[in-house]
């Protein structure tokens, strides 16, 4: 079935240094790829999709890069600051799914001061 | 409004309460979700509701019962839960379109412990 591997688990990096999560996606069909951030106790808020038509995405310190060839995707966070502590999931709207958006395991992402 | 409400925010029920999670959205969104997190986990669809009728139901025990009123109002009716059952319960919705790829927006959840 469809299914989507995230990569690591938990990420410790100190700040201002660059952090980079990675996602592998199983259906070459897949369209759309949303990134989450979960703060602790809170609701998952997107903070960056790509569309299948698009390699590169860069919203301030956030990019996302999509490689359809290799159906992966990355998260890269650049100058990363106390606040981009979280849990982070990328996920896949995969064509036969309907509404559904098949999720990452999630990464624990720590900013060391 | 890009906001999606949900109430209440924290509920401790017995196992042979009932009780109702209530969710809405004044965006327009046809689609509304249902999800069930727990701790250290993505979230886990229960149900979808595409204008106003059920889409899908992803195998969830029918101890959980959804109901969509109108376009606006979503809500998760809970009977005979188990301790098991104690997770955050997070509404979303989005638009529904050809493409089917667009933002889902998700409420602030309910944190639900079964006792």
């Amino acid at each position: 079935g469809e299914n989507v591997e995230q990569h690591p688990s938990t990420l410790s990096v100190q700040e201002g240094d660059s952090a980079v999560i990675k996602c592998t996606y199983s259906d070459s069909a897949s369209n759309y790829f949303p990134w989450y951030k979960q703060e602790l106790g809170k609701r998952p808020q997107l903070i960056i999709d790509i569309r299948s038509n698009v390699g590169e995405k860069k919203d301030q310190r956030i990019a996302v890069t999509l490689n359809k060839t290799a159906k992966h995707f990355s998260l890269h966070i650049t100058e990363t600051q106390p606040e981009d502590s979280a849990v982070y999931f990328c996920a896949a709207h995969f064509m036969d799914s309907n509404y559904q958006l098949i999720w990452g395991a999630g990464t624990k992402l720590i900013i060391k001061p | 409004d890009t906001e999606v409400t949900q109430t209440p925010k924290h509920l401790v029920m017995g196992m042979t309460n009932k009780k109702s999670l209530k969710c809405e959205q004044h965006m327009g969104h046809r689609a509304m979700y249902w999800y069930k997190q727990k701790a250290k986990k993505p979230p886990e669809l229960m149900f979808v509701y595409s204008y106003e009728k059920l889409s899908i139901n992803e195998s969830v025990p029918s101890r959980f019962s959804p109901e969509c009123p109108n376009s606006s109002l979503l809500n998760l009716h809970l009977h005979a839960l188990q301790p098991e059952d104690s997770a955050l319960y997070l509404c979303a919705s989005s638009q529904v379109g050809p493409s089917r790829d667009t933002e889902a927006f998700f409420g602030q959840g309910t944190r639900l412990t079964v006792v």
